[in-house]
C-alpha cells in the first residue's frame, strides 16, 4: 500500500525546524527518505531501520512511532537549500521493494 | 564515477510507436529499478531487476517490457506507445535489494511525451 505524507506542503522560514510523517497501515521495516528538486532525479537522504538504526545524513534524523506504522523526518534549522519535495519509501518486509509515497512540498523563504 | 545514466533526456513519440529507454550504472550494484513520475502520485515501480539475470513486475508493468543486458544495464521497452505512458522516468540502482538498508541511486530521468 502507498504510504500516505503529511502534510503535502508546507512553507517555513529560513532557521526554523521541520516535521514530514509517512503513514502506513501495517508495521514498516524500514523507510528511506529522498528530497527532489525541481526537475532533478531523487537523492537519498536518509534510511531508518525498525530496530532504530540510522544511516545518512548528519542534519536530519528520523523516528518510528510506537506502532512503527508511522515515520517523522525532522529536519532542524532548515536551510534554503532544503526546499524541495520529500518523498518517503517504505517496505514491511526485509527483503520488500520501496513503496513511495506522494510527496511532501517544502519550501523554505530567508 | 557517472552514477547511473539514462538516454535519452526528452523524447517525443506518436501514439503506437515503441522506443526503448537506456539505463546503465557504473556502481557495481546488484539491484536495478524502473519508475515513472506523473504530477502528484509520486514514484511508481514499472519493473525491477534484484540481481544479473532477473526481473520482476513493480507495481505498474502493464505497456512495458524490460531487458537487464548485463550487470551495468538495464533497458525499458515501450512497445507501443499510448498517452497515457507520458511521465518522467528514473532508472535506479541499489547494491543488493535483499538488504533495506541500501539506498537507491537515480539517474537523471528520461521526459517522454506521447502524442
Amino acid at each position: 500500500q502507498q504510504p500516505v505524507q503529511s502534510p503535502q506542503a508546507v512553507i517555513l522560514r529560513e532557521g526554523e525546524d521541520a516535521v514530514i510523517n509517512c503513514s502506513s497501515s501495517k508495521a514498516l521495516y524500514s523507510v528511506h527518505w529522498y528530497r527532489q528538486k525541481h526537475g532533478e532525479a531523487p537523492v537519498f537522504l536518509m534510511i531508518l531501520l525498525k530496530g532504530g538504526e540510522q544511516k545518512g545524513h548528519d542534519k536530519i534524523s528520523a523516528s518510528f512511532n510506537e506502532k512503527k506504522q508511522q515515520s517523522s523526518l525532522y529536519l532542524t534549522a532548515s536551510q534554503l537549500s532544503y526546499s524541495g519535495t520529500y518523498f518517503c519509501g517504505t517496505a514491511n518486509f526485509g527483503n520488500e521493494k520501496l513503496t513511495f509515497g506522494t510527496g511532501t512540498r517544502l519550501t523554505i523563504i530567508p | 564515477n557517472a552514477g547511473v545514466t539514462q538516454t535519452p533526456k526528452f523524447q517525443v513519440l506518436k501514439t503506437g510507436q515503441s522506443m526503448t529507454l537506456q539505463c546503465a550504472q557504473d556502481m557495481n550494484h546488484n539491484s536495478m529499478y524502473w519508475y515513472r513520475q506523473d504530477p502528484g502520485m509520486g514514484l511508481r515501480l514499472i519493473y525491477y531487476s534484484a540481481s544479473e539475470g532477473t526481473t520482476d513486475k513493480g507495481e505498474v508493468p502493464n505497456g512495458y517490457n524490460v531487458s537487464r543486458l548485463n550487470k551495468r544495464e538495464f533497458s525499458l521497452r515501450l512497445e507501443s506507445a499510448a498517452p497515457s505512458q507520458t511521465s518522467v522516468y528514473f532508472c535506479a540502482s541499489s547494491e543488493l535489494l535483499a538488504r533495506s538498508y541500501n539506498e537507491q541511486f537515480f539517474g537523471p530521468g528520461t521526459r517522454l511525451t506521447v502524442l
